[in-house]
């Protein structure tokens, strides 16, 4: 079956421009949540959402944001880009989330980098 | 908030040899998960363990849970230099709706012919 699908895989921005990121889950999840890697703070929970709905939110400013649709196709959004938001974003699809126990599938990840 | 480490960060070993990767957390949780990460790649899902005693083997690879010591080890047995990689457990932080993974620091190993 299909993976987790993210587009695109590879971008450019410049400081003080905005991004959005897509992530398709496979087919039948519900569950999608996004991470944030880095070299300095690793693997970092940015939002999950369940059904439209977020159901939980990292520790990140306002310039993130997210959101899924009826599909459970999720984007993220990062506005006024700064230096420090070049990363690889992941995008997770599970069943029903981390807790569930369901295994968690990533996407291959959005490799940003803000000049 | 909990908190997951992993020891040892890095981990140079030899082909044929043995060794354990250590993850420790810091607040009740019955289930963890165990990634492999390659060279700018994405997160390979190896295990999900979700019980006490939980004990999962894929070819060189097991691992095991203890919730009431709050580890998990991931055993090496006669690493290949294919095992090279950087692994990573992940803890789903406890309680209700809170869904998030908080993920170790990663292990970094690499196996020398």
């Amino acid at each position: 079956k299909a993976g987790v699908t993210q587009t695109p895989r590879y971008l450019i921005k410049t400081r003080g421009q905005q991004v959005t990121l897509s992530c398709s889950p496979i087919s039948g999840h519900r569950s999608v949540s996004w991470y944030q890697q880095t070299p300095g703070q690793g693997l970092q929970f940015l939002f999950e959402y369940f059904s439209e709905t977020q159901r939980n939110k990292g520790n990140f400013p306002g310039r993130f944001s997210g959101r899924q649709f009826s599909n459970s196709r999720s984007e993220m959004n990062v506005s006024t880009l700064e230096l420090g938001d070049s990363a690889l974003y992941l995008c997770a699809s599970s069943l029903a989330g981390p807790y569930s126990g369901n295994t968690i599938y990533f996407g291959e990840g959005s490799w940003l980098t803000v000049v | 908030e909990l908190k997951v480490e992993q020891n040892p960060l890095f981990l140079s070993m030899q082909e044929g040899k043995n060794y354990t990767i250590y993850c420790n957390y810091s607040t009740t949780s019955d289930r963890l998960y165990w990634y492999r990460q390659d060279p700018g790649k994405s997160l390979e899902s190896l295990f999900v363990l979700l019980s006490n005693g939980a004990v999962k083997q894929e070819g060189r690879l097991m691992a095991s849970l203890d919730t009431k010591a709050r580890l998990s080890t991931l055993h090496i047995t006669a690493a290949v230099h294919d095992l090279s990689a950087t692994y990573f457990c992940a803890v789903p932080n406890y309680g209700g709706a809170t869904n998030k993974l908080i993920f170790g620091t990663g292990t970094l190993l690499a196996v020398q012919p």
